[in-house]
């Protein structure tokens, strides 16, 4: 059971847009002094940072990535959906009350 | 454009200890906390714990026991050692490089090695 709480599963049409929830707690996403970052992992490679400070964007990823805090959620978003997205997508956040960074479950993106 | 490189063991029998080493390329060592996180096949991510370039570590406490980490500044290198491994211990192993260590979190990871399966079997 993860600490931050995210849908198995998501779905959408190539071009479509998607959001992806992670749900957390006042001791990590909740807490105004840490942030939420969000990561793409494509089968058989290592993580790849999307998003960091709950909505910057590394220089290398497009635009069509978006990231948002509120609360004790966060949300990640897909604009112009394309079959290359096709990956498992993490939040992580650090945990006041466990002492540790936390990840979600991992949500799997398909592209229909 | 920093890269990391990770090698060690890939096969343990229970109880034996994991070992791991990760260099870093191309990028400064100084001033970011360096980072393990594994993997479990199939499943999500946990963070095991960071080491600064100083020697300033931090562990998970559900590992704290089992894990050591260590760093060699002269050869930008930085390694984790875990003992006593059990089936529960097979994963994908990742080097990772944290952010500034000036921020008071840990909360991203901008550049990761190639991963490292380590099977423990008898």
């Amino acid at each position: 059971q993860s600490v931050l709480t995210q849908p198995p599963s998501v779905s959408a049409a190539p071009g479509q847009k998607v959001t992806i929830s992670c749900s957390g707690s006042s001791s990590n996403i909740g807490n105004k002094y840490v942030y939420v970052s969000w990561y793409q992992q494509l089968p058989g490679t290592a993580p790849k940072l999307l998003i960091y400070d709950n909505n910057k964007r590394p220089s290398a990823i497009p635009v069509r990535f978006s990231g948002s805090k509120s609360g004790t959620s966060a949300t990640l978003g897909i604009t112009g959906l394309q079959p290359g997205d096709e990956a498992d997508y993490y939040c992580g956040t650090w945990d006041d009350s466990l002492s540790t960074v936390v990840f979600g479950g991992g949500t799997k993106l398909t592209v229909l | 454009q920093v890269q990391l490189q990770q090698w060690g063991a890939g096969l343990l029998k229970p109880s034996e200890t994991l070992s791991l080493t990760c260099a870093v390329y191309g990028g400064s060592f100084n001033g970011y906390y360096w980072t393990w996180i594994r993997q479990p096949p199939g499943k999500g991510l946990q963070w095991i714990g960071e080491i600064s370039h100083g020697g300033t570590i931090n562990y998970n406490p559900s590992l704290k026991s089992r894990v050591t980490l260590s760093v060699d500044t002269s050869k930008n290198q930085f390694s984790l050692r875990m003992t006593s491994v059990t089936a529960a211990d097979t994963a994908f192993y990742y080097c990772a490089r944290g952010p500034s260590d000036s921020r008071p979190y840990p909360d991203f990871f901008d550049t990761w090695g190639q991963r490292t399966l380590v099977t423990v079997s008898s």
